[in-house]
């Protein structure tokens, strides 16, 4: 059974950093890319950033860009995000997510993705 | 690549047909999957390819559309249904969301 599992939560004062955890099992941890999203209180879902299967590509939203950094260790089977320079708009609930691809026929063969598995969420709270 | 979604609320009952439309500032071809989010839950994977089901979702869900115009459709809307219903780009990052519509009764 895949399980994505997020620590490290908590509340934390602006400015300050914090380093969120999401142990994977059930499956091959280092074949697959992973993401990680957020949501506010009571607001929608926000994309924060990916990370290859390898490790080797990373994007970043561009709220959160020069502040986050995301990695991974695949012997661990471990994705992290470490979040630095906290501010009170980083106040969500962050979720990791695997992303899944998928092979299919529109004129040519092309391939799309999607985020099949995700944690239970862990909650971070920036403020003094 | 920004994600509309209308309308942002419905109320509807059991048995209803619910339509959820999802509109993308540019073409998108098929890439976006929909989700359905339970109030403390995570979202859970409805649709991908803008219309293959997911394993394990029930066939009252369907999905369509391909460009920049999308549609999810719940043809007889069932109690454990009443949720927030994201759309999902998937065509470049940053990966956007829709902003949401919650159904309820």
């Amino acid at each position: 059974e895949v399980q994505l599992v997020e620590s490290g939560g908590g509340l934390v004062q602006p400015g300050g950093s914090l380093r969120l955890s999401c142990a994977a099992s059930g499956f091959t941890f280092s074949s697959y890319e992973m993401n990680w999203v957020r949501q506010a209180p009571g607001k929608g879902l926000e994309w924060v950033s990916y990370i290859s299967s390898s490790g080797t590509t990373i994007y970043y939203a561009d709220s959160v860009k020069g502040r986050f950094t995301i990695s991974r260790d695949n012997a661990e089977n471990s994705l992290y995000l470490q979040m630095n320079s906290l501010r009170a708009e980083d106040t969500a609930v962050y979720y990791c997510a695997r992303r899944q691809h998928y092979n299919f026929w529109s004129g040519s063969y092309l391939v799309t993705y999607y985020f099949d598995y995700w944690g239970q969420g862990t909650l971070v709270t920036v403020s003094s | 690549i920004q994600l509309t979604q209308s309308p942002s609320s419905l109320s509807a009952s059991v048995g209803d047909r619910v339509t959820i439309t999802c509109r993308a500032s540019q073409g998108i071809s098929s890439y976006l999957a929909w989700y359905q989010q339970k109030p403390g839950k995570a979202p859970k994977l409805l649709i991908y390819a803008a219309s293959t089901l997911q394993s394990g979702v029930p066939s009252r869900f369907s999905g369509s559309g391909s460009g920049t115009d999308f549609t999810l459709t719940i043809s007889s809307l069932q109690p454990e249904d009443f949720a927030t219903y994201y759309c999902q780009q998937v065509n470049s990052y940053p990966f956007t969301f829709g902003p949401g519509t919650k159904v309820d009764i």
